[in-house]
């Protein structure tokens, strides 16, 4: 099974910080990841499919990028209502594995 | 609208079984691939099945592997997931989710939550 390390496990951050957030995978997973935010008692939310590809309707201040085994989701300027668990998850070979989370914090 | 609707979850006591839906509505549910994904209280994102779009091809999590069976119903429009052989570590909220582009889960529902205890 693919291994999905993320980190840090969280971070405290400031509107207006860029903030990046980095996700491993213990084997190459070509570009087939995906990150999701999640808001406490919230269902999670598709920012970004295929390591850089920004869903309809996510702002443009999340970005991604990576390819292989190293990942990167970036918040280029942290608004308020961004403070929320961060996830990766792989999707190149069952089981879809995610990563263990990043909470953002003020 | 696009839309995913959980529902029977509750309090079970281990051992026992349940039967989880999955409501889809707003998109041609027989195209999409679709998933389970559970959240243990205060833990991440664990995801648990698939199925594909004519419900000839799942896959299972290791940890449920043999206990839960996922199915589907397109002409219902509706997915499943028969939990049996129910424990603690079984007790989540449990997501049903929509696979999109490049395999990314697009679509969520708001979740079911399960309990095992006695």
């Amino acid at each position: 099974d693919i291994q999905m390390t993320q980190s840090p496990s969280s971070v405290s951050a400031s509107v207006g910080d860029r903030v990046s957030i980095t996700c491993r995978a213990s084997q190459g997973i070509s570009n087939w990841l995906a990150w999701y935010q999640q808001k406490p008692g919230k269902a999670p939310k598709l920012l970004i499919y295929a390591a850089s590809s920004l869903q309809s309707g996510v702002p443009s201040r999340f970005s991604g990028s990576g390819s292989g085994t190293d990942f990167t989701l970036t918040i280029s300027s942290l608004q308020p209502e961004d403070f929320a668990t961060y996830y990766c998850q792989q999707a190149n070979s069952s089981p879809f594995t995610f990563g263990g989370g990043t909470k953002v914090e003020i | 609208e696009v839309q995913l609707v959980e529902s029977g979850g509750g309090l079970v006591q281990p051992g026992g079984s349940l039967r989880l839906s999955c409501a889809a509505s707003g998109f041609t549910f027989s195209g999409y691939w679709v998933h389970w994904v559970r959240q243990a209280p205060g833990k991440g994102l664990v995801w648990v099945s698939y199925i594909n779009t004519d419900g000839s091809y799942m896959k299972y999590a290791d940890s449920v592997k043999g206990r839960f069976t996922i199915s589907r119903d397109n002409a219902k429009n509706t997915l499943y997931l028969q939990m049996n052989s129910l424990s603690a570590e079984d007790t989540a909220l449990y997501y049903c989710a929509r696979g999109g582009k490049d395999r990314a889960m697009d679509v969520w529902g708001q979740g079911t939550t399960v309990t095992v205890s006695s």
